[in-house]
């Protein structure tokens, strides 16, 4: 079945450093969603990419699509203590069901 | 504007019982689909709910069974509980005519079993 996997698994960064995280999938996806989940909080969505090669942005946080449709990318300028947590991405196996990835936890420290 | 709602939040089980998780999808939404994430790991596809049926299924044993209501709130059932079924469940909630698609999480319940 279909595999999503993440790296690195953990990051400790120093506040202010920047922060990305890779997301690769074992086959092609019609689309690619970002979520943090807070430590004891719930995955909350963030962003949903669909075209190849599509890059987005929300102020300090730039998520990309690769041009194969099998990777992503989350990239954070300047991290703040409010960034930390686990970032999941998660692509759609069917309509139905999303994969999600082994997710990367983020530690800043002040 | 109710967003997703769960209950209950926290719990604590016996092995062998059985436990029945609740999930509120938010207003507008017609689909349910609930995920099990076990400590440290991503959250994992159990199934998905519309139109009171079982649409897609994760590799779950039966003793997962779901139900969903007319008014579109839903049910996991577990039985037969073994302590790898500690974990936190979710229930997401989304669209399937709405446009976007976008999925939405409760807080969860968080199950342990002993």
């Amino acid at each position: 079945g279909q595999q999503v996997m993440q790296i690195p698994q953990y990051q400790h960064v120093q506040e202010g450093e920047d922060f990305t995280t890779y997301c690769n999938s074992s086959t092609t996806l019609s689309n690619i969603q970002w979520y943090k989940q807070r430590p004891g909080g719930h995955p909350v969505f963030l962003i949903q990419l669909v075209k190849s090669g599509e890059v987005k942005k929300q102020k300090r946080l730039t998520f990309q699509f690769g041009e194969a449709k099998k990777n992503s990318s989350l990239h954070i300028t300047a991290t703040q203590t409010t960034d930390v947590g686990t970032y999941f991405c998660a692509g759609p196996e069917n309509t139905d069901k999303l994969i999600f990835g082994t997710g990367t936890r983020l530690q800043v420290f002040p | 504007d109710a967003g997703v709602t769960q209950s209950p939040t926290h719990l604590i089980k016996t092995r062998g019982q059985q436990v029945t998780l609740r999930c509120s999808p938010k207003s507008g939404h017609d689909t349910v689909s609930w995920y099990q994430q076990a400590l440290g790991q991503g959250p994992q596809f159990i199934f998905q709910y519309y139109e009171e049926e079982e649409r897609q299924r994760g590799n779950f044993p039966d003793r997962f069974s779901g139900h969903q209501f007319p008014n579109y709130s839903s049910e996991l059932n577990v039985n037969a509980l073994l302590l790898g079924d500690s974990a936190l469940y979710l229930c997401a909630s989304s669209s399937m005519t709405g446009a976007g698609n976008t999925i939405y999480f409760g807080e969860g319940s968080w199950l342990t079993v002993v």
